[in-house]
């Protein structure tokens, strides 16, 4: 199975800055990756998907990089509605593996 | 609108069975892929299975594998996940969600979930 390995696991921000998280692979998955948004209480939203194409309605200061084996969420300005918890999951192969998260706190 | 609606949660005893459904409405059900995902309390996402647009393919995660069984029903635009002998690990809020297209996609449609709890 492909391991997925998110840093930080937790992130202090203020509203206006830039938030980077990242996602390490076990192997190469190319570009078959996926960025989630989680409100406390809430079911994930997709983001990004094949690593740095923004899903319909997301809002542009999201932003998704990397192939390969490493990969970059970066939340530019960051907004009141933004803090939350992020996972990234490989697409590669199955089983479709989730990183362990990264919460965006004040 | 892309609506999933998950039911058929509940408190069950180890070893039991719980038969969960995914009502999908707002898209042409056969055409993609559908997946559970599950979230143990103040835990990450686990995905836990998925079923190809057809239902002929299947793959579940080693934990579950032998116990729960992951169908689909294109005539009722439903899918299912059967549950059985129950460990109290399996504890969770499980989540239906849509596939982008193949077996092996990431999801862009979640229900709300519905809530797991094994315990004696």
């Amino acid at each position: 199975d492909i391991q997925m390995t998110q840093s930080p696991s937790s992130v202090s921000a203020s509203v206006g800055d830039r938030v980077t998280i990242t996602c390490r692979a076990s192997q190469d998955i190319s570009a078959w990756l996926a960025w989630y948004q989680q409100k406390a209480g809430k079911a994930p939203n997709l983001l990004i998907y094949a690593a740095s194409t923004l899903q319909s309605g997301v809002p542009s200061r999201f932003s998704g990089s990397g192939s390969g084996a490493d990969f970059t969420l970066t939340i530019n300005n960051l907004q009141p509605e933004d803090f939350a918890t992020y996972y990234c999951q490989q697409a590669h192969s199955l089983p479709l593996t989730f990183g362990g998260g990264t919460k965006v706190e004040v | 609108e892309v609506q999933l609606l998950e039911s058929g949660g509940g408190l069950v005893q180890p070893g039991g069975s719980l038969r969960l459904s995914c009502a999908a409405s707002g898209f042409t059900f056969n055409i993609y892929a559908m997946s559970w995902v599950r979230q143990a309390p103040g835990k990450g996402l686990e995905w836990v299975s998925v079923v190809s647009n057809s239902g002929t393919t299947t793959y579940h995660t080693d934990s579950v594998k032998g116990r729960f069984t992951i169908s689909r029903d294109n005539s009722r635009n439903t899918v299912y996940l059967q549950m059985n002998n129950l460990r109290v690990e399996d504890t969770a809020l499980y989540y239906c969600a849509k596939g982008r297209g193949a077996i092996s996609s990431c999801s862009d449609s979640w229900g709300q979930g519905t809530l797991v709890t094994v315990s004696s």
